[in-house]
């Protein structure tokens, strides 16, 4: 079973409009961690964020901000004003401490930012 | 920031040699580093976790004896991908965990291209 998921696959957005990007995660760890990764076309991985299960507070940095939600087991990743330097694949990760910490991967949400 | 390094970040061989791919701390010791495989438009899926002094626990359906990995010092760790073939053409990500905390820092990347 997937266990981040991110439905989006192709996101496009016209320049300075808003845009979220979902990620669902499924563990039945209670202490793991939540990451976002920005993958340019260069193929690094950028990061963005860390949080981890106990700390449900959202977070705002710049035009970024992460909705955190074990409710739903959701951890969404608003981009508000897009730029065309936003354009690049993004990824959920999870990190469990039971497995290893090993990372597992959503398949990614390509978001595209018109100009 | 930690910083881990990739070397090399290319690589175009052809069909049967073997390659050897080396990831880096370069200001941190990493008792484990994981390699992961990307093919185009796909996620990163993690292929092998090496510890420091101790073999690689690769994931299922990766041969080990394809994929040789040493973990020989708590700085580096090497990918050896022994008489490739085409379809090993891929991206190699490695990262690097630093301390107890689930801290995990990646490589920028190798690009394998075997003709």
């Amino acid at each position: 079973a997937q266990k981040v998921t991110q439905a989006q696959t192709e996101i496009s957005v016209v320049e300075k409009e808003d845009v979220t990007l979902d990620c669902v995660y499924e563990t039945r760890d209670t202490t793991y961690y939540l990451f976002w990764y920005k993958q340019p076309p260069s193929g690094e991985l950028v990061f963005l964020i860390r949080r981890n299960s106990f700390d449900e507070q959202n977070e705002i940095s710049g035009r970024y901000s992460w909705n955190f939600q074990k409710s739903t087991s959701s951890f969404n990743f608003t981009i508000t004003a897009s730029q065309v330097v936003d354009s690049a694949v993004y990824f959920c990760a999870l990190s469990e401490t039971n497995t290893g910490n090993q990372f597992y991967f959503g398949t990614g949400t390509s978001l595209t930012v018109i100009p | 920031g930690a910083v881990v390094s990739q070397h090399p970040s290319w690589v175009i061989c052809k069909s049967g040699t073997s390659v050897k791919i080396e990831c880096r701390s370069l200001d941190f010791q990493a008792t484990t580093m994981f390699w992961y495989r990307q093919f185009p438009k796909q996620s990163l899926m993690l292929m092998a976790t090496s510890n420091e002094g101790s073999k690689a626990t690769y994931e299922q359906g990766v041969e080990k004896d394809k994929f040789l990995i040493n973990h020989a010092s708590l700085t580096l760790s090497t990918l050896t991908v022994t008489s490739a073939h085409p379809e090993d053409s891929s991206f190699y990500i490695c990262s690097a965990q630093r301390g107890r905390y689930n801290e995990q820092f990646f490589g920028p990347g190798t690009r394998l291209t075997v003709l």
